[in-house]
């Protein structure tokens, strides 16, 4: 058991809405980063964040935006909703110590951009 | 440039019949490597990572892997197939978080 969770499971929207889907990180997890998995394809990454702080990000442009809590809980926002941001959306958190590269997925959120 | 490759899209084998799945990769420092297998409508679950040290690693659910330097690949295997091995499985190299990438995946059927 990861201890990952996020929500919601699925979502609809329409282009041109936003969107904030949610992760919770394992306990004690302070790094979480998020992927985009479109249908077919391996995850793709999006952006991490470490204690707060955005410390890296992929090919996505600023619509894509985050923010994580001290309660180890962090937040994907999507603004202007386009038809191919219709994805698998996972966040996967990993921690200190020993195991520190190895992250943890939580069981993403489907959106679905109409 | 990094880059992960699973040259089969797809692999159809019989249940009880040994499995290979193959991962080629392009990393300029030491990798550190992962397969991680996802079922339908699912998130990712990490089946086993290498490091360092004995290049051949167990697993989760009966999979092991060999990491081979010369190859650059990182190939998974099991000795005998589970219907509920049937899932898509992913390689993924990195060092980890931001710069973690992964193949397109490789689709596994288990025929009865």
């Amino acid at each position: 058991e990861t201890g990952v969770t996020q929500s919601p499971t699925h979502l609809i929207k329409t282009r041109g809405q936003q969107v904030t889907l949610r992760c919770s990180s394992q306990s004690g997890h302070n790094t979480v980063s998020w992927y985009q998995q479109a249908l077919g394809q391996g995850p793709q990454f999006i952006f991490q964040y470490y204690r707060e702080e955005e410390n890296g990000r992929g090919n996505f442009p600023p619509r894509f935006s985050g923010l994580q809590f001290p309660n180890y809980s962090s937040e994907l926002n999507v603004n202007a909703l386009e038809l191919d941001d219709s994805a698998l959306y996972l966040c996967a958190s990993s921690g200190p110590g020993q195991d520190e590269e190895t992250q943890y997925f939580g069981p993403g959120t489907r959106l679905l951009v109409l | 440039a990094q880059s992960v490759t699973q040259p089969d899209i797809h692999i159809t084998v019989s249940e009880g019949a040994s499995l290979e799945l193959r991962c080629n990769y392009s990393y300029g420092a030491t990798p550190y490597l992962f397969w991680y297998v996802q079922s339908p409508g699912q998130g990712l679950q990490l089946l086993l990572k290498y490091f360092s040290g004995d290049t051949l690693v167990q697993g989760i659910k009966g999979f092991e892997a060999e990491f081979k330097r010369s190859q650059s690949s990182f190939n998974l295997r099991k000795p005998s197939v589970h219907w509920s091995d049937a899932a898509e499985y992913f390689c993924a190299v990195g060092p980890g978080g931001f710069k973690t990438i992964f193949g397109a995946g490789t689709r596994l059927f288990v025929k009865a």
